[in-house]
């Protein structure tokens, strides 16, 4: 079956303006996760949904960012009034959410802000 | 709150020589552990994962680690490393609280180089 698929593969944004990412996760995963990879701070955990729950978004490392997940399956990642510091490729996984918890990633988005 | 230490950030090996990458995490409490591999241009695979049981896991491409947890480590090992094993390597811990698992937390990688 299909993988975990993000989109855009590639995002080139001017400082300040707003960007969503889109996160579509593997048919029957409940759990979704949100990551940054960055060359400073290395693989970072950003935000937690599973199922219809309210997400655990303790990593999120400012309000500028936030996340939905609609129907319990579509993630989108938004970024508002973006910051240099803000370029860096997220991840998206989802797992089953069951006692395995193993996550499966998507591809990425690189996101550039200039 | 929760860490994980790889200690090599850089390693270089010729083919055919064994690999021993290093990985220690800091949480107490009841851990799942894992091997993630990121090969040039191609997204984050699981090598390998740690619940319960046996401390020794095998993974894919021949890949193995222990999990000590006396000495909270989960090292990873290959007995005969190949140029195809270049790659980067995230070593990562997820813990569980009264909701359930939370995100991983990942060590800062390995780098590793295999020359022919």
């Amino acid at each position: 079956g299909a993988g975990v698929s993000q989109s855009p593969s590639n995002k080139v944004t001017e400082k300040g303006k707003d960007v969503e990412l889109r996160c579509d996760p593997i048919s029957g995963h409940t759990a979704l996760y949100w990551y940054r990879q960055s060359l400073g701070q290395g693989l970072e955990f950003l935000i937690y949904f599973q199922g219809n729950s309210a997400p655990d978004k303790s990593g999120l490392p400012s309000d500028r960012f936030s996340a939905e997940r609609t129907g319990g399956s579509v993630s989108t990642l938004t970024i508002q009034r973006t910051q240099q510091e803000d370029s860096a490729v997220y991840l998206c996984a989802s797992s089953t959410g069951t006692t395995s918890y193993e996550q499966y990633f998507g591809p990425g988005t690189r996101l550039t802000v200039t | 709150a929760q860490s994980v230490s790889q200690h090599n950030h850089h390693v270089i090996l010729s083919e055919a020589a064994s690999l021993e990458l290093g990985c220690n995490y800091s949480y107490g409490g009841t851990v799942n552990l894992f091997w993630y591999v990121q090969y040039p241009g191609q997204h984050l695979q699981l090598l390998l994962k740690y619940f319960s049981g046996d401390p020794l896991v095998k993974g894919i491409k021949g890949f193995e680690a222990e999990f000590i947890k006396s000495k909270f480590s989960f090292n990873l090992r290959k007995p005969s490393v190949q140029w195809s094993d270049t790659a980067e390597y995230f070593c990562a811990v997820i813990s569980y609280s009264g909701g359930g698992a939370d995100g991983l937390t990942f060590g800062k990688g390995t780098h590793l180089i295999i020359q022919p």
